[in-house]
């Protein structure tokens, strides 16, 4: 059964203070890991795929990477404007559709 | 394009009454998933399409949920008789795959208080 796991659950950052955020899955073939941003009251928002190992993507403060067994969001230099919940989704080689982790609820002290 | 377009945005009703989301996916996207969000359980599928066609459906708790795709511009997720333990946040989804990854597109979801 395909899993993925993300941590921590929540991250509390001031203003510029870079962090990372994780996912591990467990999937048999990776054909895709994907992150998504949640605001309040609104749907997941795509973010980025992934698709193989030592890729990277980069979307202005964000950067997600991929090991084999994880991937990381990098968030460097945090506005307000980044809180949000950010989910990550993984879908195997037996798939298309992706199983989601249950996400990390981000805030950024101003 | 304007998304995937859900109503209502919120539903209000007594147990034992029947509630219907309802979903508009994207123009040409060819599959179309129905998702509940809990805090105590994150987000789970529940039904997908795949051409107007039911592919999955395990993942509906109970009889009491059905789902339906007449058209390629239109589904529902119908409860009948709602509980107390269906509220949630439903989501629908629409893709377009093409034999290959492609992002969900989310609507913004119908919040679901049955009381």
């Amino acid at each position: 059964e395909d899993q993925v796991t993300q941590s921590p659950e929540a991250l509390r950052l001031q203003e510029g203070e870079s962090s990372s955020l994780n996912c591990s899955y467990t999937v048999s073939g990776l054909r895709g890991l994907f992150w998504y941003r949640q605001d309040p009251g609104k749907g997941p928002e795509f973010l980025f795929t992934l698709y193989s190992a030592g890729e990277e993507k980069e979307k202005e403060r964000l950067k997600a990477t991929l090991t084999k067994k994880e991937s990381f969001l990098h968030i460097t230099a945090p506005k307000p404007e980044d809180s949000a919940t950010y989910l990550c989704a993984a879908s195997s080689g037996g798939s298309y559709i992706p199983t989601f982790g249950r996400g990390t609820s981000l805030i950024v002290h101003p | 394009d304007a998304g995937v377009i859900q109503s209502p945005r919120h539903e209000v009703t007594e147990m034992g009454q029947e509630v219907t989301l309802r979903c508009k996916p994207i123009s040409g996207h060819d599959y179309l998933f129905w998702y509940r969000q809990t805090m105590m359980r994150g987000l789970e599928l529940l039904i997908y399409f795949n051409n107007n066609v039911p592919i999955d459906d395990s993942g509906m708790p109970e009889d009491r949920f059905s789902a339906k795709m007449p058209n390629a511009s239109f589904s529902t997720l119908k409860i009948q008789p709602s509980e107390p333990r269906d509220s949630a946040v439903y989501f629908c989804a629409s893709s377009f795959m093409q034999g290959d990854n492609s992002p969900l597109h989310f609507g913004n979801g119908t919040r679901l208080t049955v009381t």
